[in-house]
């Protein structure tokens, strides 16, 4: 069974400029969930979705939204991006909303 | 909300020994606890789980212990390897999304 992608894997953007990232789950997994990875700041958690739902939204900003088709795929699209937005943004999928979480390899922003 | 605390932030051993890596979490509503292995490059890979039913959990070389009255659980690595080297993270879960801990890079010297 083929994991997590997530598309692309990098990206350089300048201040100001949006983005759009994707995550395409684990065929059959119906719950997604990003994540912004920093070395300051470590794993954080931005939001779930299920069934095309957000069940959860952690603590960042509106400029962090995102959503999930009725395939299970999920984008996240960040707006008027900033220096401190560079970052890896990871996904993972779980076959229900409560279950073990695996991740795919990540999206590697730059914000210049 | 949920905090995770783990250390050591680094750890360094010799090959064929022995790694633990503990931590600590606040909410004890908590009851779902993963460990990821993440190499360099690479999105975190699941090496290991344990719910809070079960204090022990063991997968060959690789064991986690949890303790709920003291809020700690821990990731017991025998046998190291070369290819055991990475960012290990430990996480929790219980009423709120998954709570990671900040990472631990084990280097394991052959």
């Amino acid at each position: 069974k083929a994991g997590v992608t997530q598309t692309p894997r990098y990206l350089i953007k300048t201040r100001g400029q949006q983005v759009t990232l994707s995550c395409s789950p684990i065929s059959g997994h119906r719950s997604v969930s990003w994540y912004q990875q920093t070395p300051g700041q470590g794993l954080q958690f931005l939001f779930e979705y299920f069934s095309e739902t957000q069940r959860n939204k952690g603590n960042f900003p509106g400029r962090f939204s995102g959503r999930q088709f009725s395939n299970s795929r999920s984008e996240m699209n960040v707006s008027t991006l900033e220096l401190g937005d560079s970052a890896l943004y990871l996904c993972a999928s779980s076959l229900q909303a409560e279950e073990t979480q695996y991740f795919g390899p990540g999206t590697r922003l730059l914000v210049l | 909300g949920e905090n995770v605390e783990q250390h050591p932030s680094t750890l360094s051993v010799q090959e064929g020994d022995s790694a633990v890596i503990k931590c600590t979490y606040s909410d004890s509503a908590s009851n779902y606890f993963p460990w990821y292995k993440q190499e360099l490059g690479k999105g975190p890979q699941l090496i290991i789980d344990i719910r809070s039913n079960v204090g022990e959990k063991k997968d060959q070389r690789i064991a986690v212990t949890l303790n709920k009255t003291a809020k700690h659980f821990s990731l017991h690595i025998t046998e190291t390897q070369p290819e055991d080297s990475a960012v290990y993270f430990c996480a929790a879960k219980g009423n709120t999304p998954l709570v990671f801990g900040k990472g631990t890079r084990l280097s394991v010297i052959a």
